[in-house]
Order: C-alpha cells, then sequence, then structure tokens
C-alpha cells in the first residue's frame, strides 16, 4: 500500500500571499489530519478531517483553513502568510479500524519570506 | 489533561552503546502510546508502539513495553548504529480525547563513530 503523500515538498512565498496544501491519505483512510511543525513550538495539531466532515479543531487562526474531497484527499489552506507560519507541515492519516494509530507523511516545508 | 513526558536531549552515544529514551505519561483512561522517529529533513514515521498494559511494541531493533504501574514506555535498543540518529517522539492516543495525539517534546539522539 503507498504511504501518505503531500505535495509539494517545499514552498517559497512571501507575506501575504497565500498558500494551499495537499495531502493524499493512506488507500481506504479516511481520516487525515494536519500538523504544524516548528524549532520553537514543536508539533502543533492545526485539524482533523473525516469523510469530508471537519471533526477537530487546534488553536490556529482563521487563517488557516482545510477541506476534505470525496476521496479522503485533503488540502489545508493558509491565507496572509505571516513569517511565522515558515515550518514543516505534516499530514497524517488512519483507519476506522485502527483508530488509535496515525501514519505521516513526508510533510511540506514552507519558507516564508 | 493527557500530557508525555520525555527525556530531553540531546543524547549523544558512540556507536554500539546502548540506548535508554525516558517517556513517561499521564492519562485519565487506557491510552495507546506510540514512538515515532524524525530523521533530518523528514517527516514522522511509526517506529512502534503498544495498545494495552504489559505489550511490548518492537522494530528495527528498538524495544517499548507498556507500564501501566509506572506510567512509562522507555525506548531501548541494544546496539545503536549512526544511522539512528535522529530526533524520537513519545506520544499516546487516548479514545476519550478522540485519539489525538499527544506529544513529547521530543529527544534528539546523535550517535558518534
Amino acid at each position: 500500500k503507498a504511504g501518505v503523500t503531500q505535495t509539494p515538498r517545499y514552498l517559497i512565498k512571501t507575506r501575504g500571499q497565500q498558500v494551499t496544501l495537499s495531502c493524499s491519505p493512506i488507500s481506504g483512510h479516511r481520516s487525515v489530519s494536519w500538523y504544524q511543525q516548528t524549532p520553537g513550538q514543536g508539533l502543533q495539531f492545526l485539524f482533523e478531517y473525516f469523510s469530508e466532515t471537519q471533526r477537530n479543531k487546534g488553536n490556529f487562526p482563521g487563517r488557516f483553513s482545510g477541506r476534505q474531497f470525496s476521496n479522503s484527499r485533503s488540502e489545508m489552506n493558509v491565507s496572509t502568510l505571516e513569517l511565522g507560519d515558515s515550518a514543516l507541515y505534516l499530514c497524517a492519516s488512519r483507519s476506522v479500524a485502527y483508530q488509535e494509530t496515525q501514519y505521516f507523511g513526508p510533510g511540506t516545508r514552507l519558507l516564508v519570506l | 489533561g493527557d500530557s508525555v513526558t520525555q527525556m530531553e536531549g540531546p543524547v549523544t552515544l558512540s556507536e554500539e552503546a546502548f540506548l535508554t529514551i525516558n517517556c513517561t505519561y499521564t492519562a485519565t483512561g487506557y491510552p495507546s502510546l506510540f514512538w515515532y522517529v524524525q530523521y533530518p529533513g523528514e517527516g514522522l514515521q511509526l517506529l512502534l508502539k503498544a495498545t494495552k498494559a504489559d505489550d511490548k511494541g518492537s522494530n528495527k531493533g528498538f524495544e517499548a513495553t507498556y507500564r501501566k504501574e509506572t506510567t512509562s514506555f522507555h525506548l531501548e535498543k541494544g546496539s545503536v548504529q549512526v544511522s539512528d540518529s535522529a530526533v524520537y517522539f513519545c506520544a499516546l492516543s487516548d479514545m476519550d480525547s478522540n485519539y489525538q495525539l499527544i506529544w513529547g517534546a521530543g529527544t534528539k539522539l546523535i550517535i558518534k563513530p
């Protein structure tokens, strides 16, 4: 089975721009979660989608949004980018049968200049 | 709420040394416990997991035993290699928190030849 894939792997943007990141979960997994990883804050949960509905949300401003499509692929969008949004964005998927275990993709490294 | 505490790094060892990275947790329910590893420039990989007390997770020579009486899940390896250099994260997920991962701060492991 193919693992979680994320595109693009690297991205450079300037302040004020917006960005869209994509995540394809493991086949059959219906839950997709997004995390932000920075050296200062560590791993922080952004949100989780299950069957096209946001199921959980972390403590991030409304500039961070996401969606999930009927094939379980997910996108996250960050509008009005700030320097502090520079981070590694990780996507994880899990199955209904083994909800406790999340499998991560390689991440998208975003640099905001 | 639930929390995970792991030993601070960096941990520096010589090749073939014995490794222990301590991890303790607090949880109201019966969590599943995980070790994830992040190699330089990469995403998170699930290293091993245990879902109930006294379970031992193992993978790639690493082991960890779910100790409910001491609320611990220490990671061990008998003989480390340079290629084991990475950051190791201890985490838990719990039905009470909808299986959201609660993370330790991560421990950077440096293996010198």
